[in-house]
């Protein structure tokens, strides 16, 4: 069975930082490209970033680029996404979330997210 | 990028009835790269529909989706219960990914 449980959000101020992980089991995490996609507080989707099977290629919004970092440790089956300048802006639930083939498709697992509130 | 605007906002409908939903693209999807997902409160999304009208595993086939170009259309042929939800659609034909802002079915 297919499991992203995702963890490190939490509260921080304006201007900090965050790393968020993703541990994934029950598939050859190594061999498919993972993203993570967010949702603010009652709003829709959004994806931020997304990466390929080794690594070597990272997409990101337009929103995160330049602040946000993704990784993966293929032998520990773990994504991350370092967030740093964060604002109050990028206020919500993180999702990690996996895809079929190639970083720019379609999700067919998701984890259950993990909330990251950007506040004093 | 490509937009991706869902209509309507909120559709109150009642058990057993047909609902239609509606995706439009800013510009043309490239192969149909388009999947539909299905949110109930406090979850993650569900896959429903990719390449615009493939059903993904385990999906009932009340569940269909249609359309090409920038016209897209997810329909659920009766209404059951468990999905009075929020159902968004999404582009994969180009970088970014994008979604439509959602559409909410409630019980009328």
């Amino acid at each position: 069975e297919v499991q992203l449980l995702e963890s490190g959000g939490g509260l921080v101020q304006p201007g900090g930082s965050l790393r968020l992980s993703c541990a994934a089991s029950g598939f050859p995490f190594s061999t498919y490209a993972m993203s993570w996609v967010r949702q603010a507080p009652g709003k829709g989707l959004e994806w931020v970033s997304g990466i390929s099977t080794s690594g070597g290629k990272t997409y990101y919004a337009d929103s995160v680029k330049g602040r946000f970092t993704i990784s993966r440790d293929n032998s520990k089956n773990t994504l991350y996404l370092q967030m740093n300048s964060l604002r109050a802006e990028d206020t919500a639930v993180y999702y990690c979330a996996k895809t079929l083939t190639g970083v720019i498709h379609y999700f067919d697992y998701w984890g259950q997210g993990t909330l990251v509130t950007v506040s004093s | 990028e490509i937009v991706l605007t869902q209509s309507p906002g909120t559709l109150s409908l009642s058990p057993g009835e047909r609902a239609t939903l509606s995706c439009r693209a800013s510009q043309s999807v490239s192969s149909s790269y388009l999947a539909w997902y299905q949110q109930k409160p406090g979850q993650a999304p569900r896959l429903l529909i990719y390449g615009a009208s493939s059903r993904a595993t385990g999906i009932p086939d009340r569940f269909s989706g249609s359309g090409s170009g920038t016209d897209f259309t997810l329909t659920i042929s009766r209404l059951e219960p468990e999905d009075f939800a929020v159902y968004y659609c999404q582009q994969y034909g180009s970088s970014p990914i994008t979604f439509g802002g959602g559409t909410k079915v409630e019980i009328k």
